[in-house]
Formats: C-alpha cells, structure tokens, sequence
C-alpha cells in the first residue's frame, strides 16, 4: 500500500530564512499531492497542493515541487515568519483515485 | 459562517460509555470523512462517505459506526469507550473525491476517555 515519508520532524529556523519540508512516496499511481498546515489547536488547512502533471507550483512565499521519478515532493517556504510556526503535512493518493495518506508531520518554528 | 461544524468540541466519559459526535457541512459537498488524530499528531482517515453512501472504511473497530442521514451530515457514534479512543477526531469534507479536491476539516472534537 501508499506509504508517506516525510522529513525532518522538527524545524527550527530564524524569521527571514528558508524553510524546506520534505516527502517520499511509494505509489508510483499516486497523482495529487497537497500540503496542509495545522497551527496549535486548530484544523487543518490546505496550503498548496499539486498535481502529477507539473514539476513546480507557486503561491506568493510557498512553492511545492515534485520529482515523479524519484517519487518526491518538497515544501519550499521563503521569508519566513513567526506565523509560519505550524505543523505541517504532506499527503499523497493511495492509487490515482485513492483516499489520502498523511505523513506523520514536521513541527516547524520561527523565532524572531 | 463555519463552513463543516462538529459538536462537542470537548468530550469527556468514561470507559465503557457510548458517546455520538455530530458533523454538519454547509458547502453543498458530495463527500464527507471522519479522521483521527491521535497524540502524535498523526492523522488517519477513518469513514469516508459519497452522497450517503460509504465508499472507504479503514481497518477501524466496528465499536465505530458512521451515519449519514443526507449527504450534508456525517455523525459518528463510538460504543464502548476505551481509553485508547482518546484522541481528536476531525470530520471534513471535498467537492469530490479526495484524489480531486481539496478537504475541509472542521475544528475537531477533542474525545478524553478516563
């Protein structure tokens, strides 16, 4: 079945710096691949996501890629700010119709 | 307006007990999910339903039993409480299916089995 990879756990950076999460999946039939951002006791909420026909997505400060040979994606946050601090989740189809699955989150942290 | 609304946002019993958390969608969504969060924050989808109709159930106890009388609610009823239930449970919903769309997940019942 679909497993997701995601690394590092837990990011620390200073406001202003980069910030990359990054994931691997095994479903080579896997075809969407969104990113969800779970601030302290709230929901989670789609941020970006992306599709198996492109290799970059952009929105203002967020950018996802995706490498479909490798079968990796990677959230790239620049200018980061302390509200950036979240936990964030990347997820990919189980088969090109299939439900989400999650990887297991990464704790990123903005000082200022 | 609160776009997927679940009550109770808190719920606390004892084991043992049979609790019901109701979820209610007002986007006019075709599919509705419950997932659970536990402790480490790992989310795991538990029900999925397509115009009242079930069309994923993961490997979760039959103590577990979704209903869905129209395809704007998805209620979750729980029997026999154990305390490894306690977690937060989030219902969500998408236009279509999850391959497709994006989920909205409403805020969560926070589930304390003592």
């Amino acid at each position: 079945g679909e497993n997701v990879e995601q690394h590092p756990s837990t990011l620390s950076v200073q406001e202003g710096d980069s910030a990359v999460i990054k994931c691997t999946y095994s479903d080579s039939a896997s075809n969407y691949f969104p990113w969800y951002k779970q601030e302290l006791g709230k929901r989670p909420q789609l941020i970006i996501d992306i599709r198996s026909n492109v290799g970059e997505k952009k929105d203002q400060r967020i950018a996802v890629t995706l490498n479909k040979t490798a079968k990796h994606f990677s959230l790239h946050i620049t200018e980061t700010q302390p509200e950036d601090s979240a936990v964030y989740f990347c997820a990919a189809n189980k088969g090109s119709q299939g439900n989400l699955i999650f990887g297991k989150g990464t704790k990123l942290s903005v000082k200022p | 307006d609160t776009a997927v609304s679940q009550t109770p946002k808190y719920l606390v019993t004892q084991m043992g007990n049979d609790k019901s958390i109701k979820c209610e969608q007002n986007l006019g969504h075709d599919t509705m999910y419950w997932y659970k969060q536990d402790s480490k924050k790992f989310l795991k989808i538990m029900f999925s339903y397509n115009n009242k109709e079930l069309i994923i159930n993961e490997t979760v106890p039959n103590r577990f039993s979704p209903k869905s009388p129209d395809k704007a609610h998805l209620n979750l009823h729980i029997n026999s409480l154990e305390l490894g239930d306690s977690a937060v449970y989030f219902c969500a919903s998408s236009q279509e299916g999850q391959a497709r769309s994006p989920l909205h997940f409403g805020n969560g019942t926070r589930l304390t089995v003592t």
